[in-house]
């Protein structure tokens, strides 16, 4: 299916534990990112890729690794969660030529 | 340092009614400013954009945006608004030297029939 996809849609895990999300886009975007979404905070922005193996860091980095080795894949390791780390996650892709971007469905986190 | 701000957490408007949801913006370079629609449990949808040229940029849905460089705003208005656009809506800017993004903290709309 062309588009953005995210999974799990819904994970639940413990403190300590590592997790990952997978993000995949099948339109070849150079850009991918890595938001949080929580309450009265917005959007926020953790690690963004200009392309493959070119990755960098946004506003709340900490505590999380991603990786690009691939254009269409963009993953996201939680390397030991924390309840702080509780939110709804949300992948997106977007070309240098539009500056539009496209938000997968998200993935909503529970860490206990 | 860039930042946004949606002053509102909540606007209320009659169906029929024009409404506003304010947006202001801080850069240091030139801005690229967006506006993104959330409905319920779903991703963001784009809505509209502003990189250069005319101030006034139309989008999706009817939706339109102001670009306001002295007052360092981009207000997204509507003439009618629908009992269909109530959603939570995130205003975002990118200076034009990176391209790390910041949103707002968003604004729920709500349209009242």
């Amino acid at each position: 299916d062309a588009g953005i996809t995210q999974s799990p849609r819904y994970k639940i895990t413990e403190t300590g534990r590592q997790v990952t999300l997978m993000c995949h886009q099948t339109w070849s975007h150079s850009y991918m990112f890595w938001y949080r979404q929580d309450l009265g905070h917005g959007l926020r922005l953790i690690y963004y890729s200009a392309a493959a193996d070119i990755t960098d860091k946004g506003e709340v980095p900490d505590g999380y690794v991603v990786s690009r080795s691939k254009t269409e894949n963009f993953p996201l390791t939680l390397e030991s969660a924390t309840r702080s780390q509780t939110s709804v996650y949300f992948c997106a892709s977007s070309d240098w030529a539009t500056n539009e971007q496209f938000f997968g469905p998200g993935t909503r986190l529970t860490v206990l | 340092a860039q930042s946004v701000a949606q002053p509102e957490d909540q606007v209320n408007v009659a169906e029929g009614n024009p409404l506003t949801v304010k947006c202001t913006y801080s850069v240091s370079g030139n801005p690229y400013l967006f506006w993104y629609v959330q409905y319920p449990n779903r991703g963001l949808q784009f809505l509209l954009k502003y990189i250069t040229g005319d101030n006034l940029v139309k989008g999706s849905y009817g939706f339109e945006a102001e670009f306001n460089k002295s007052q360092t705003s981009f207000h997204l208005k509507k003439p009618s608004a629908l009992v269909s656009d109530s959603a939570l809506y995130f205003c975002a800017v990118r200076d034009s030297g990176t391209y790390k993004y910041i949103f707002g903290t968003g604004t729920r709309l709500k349209v009242l029939a």
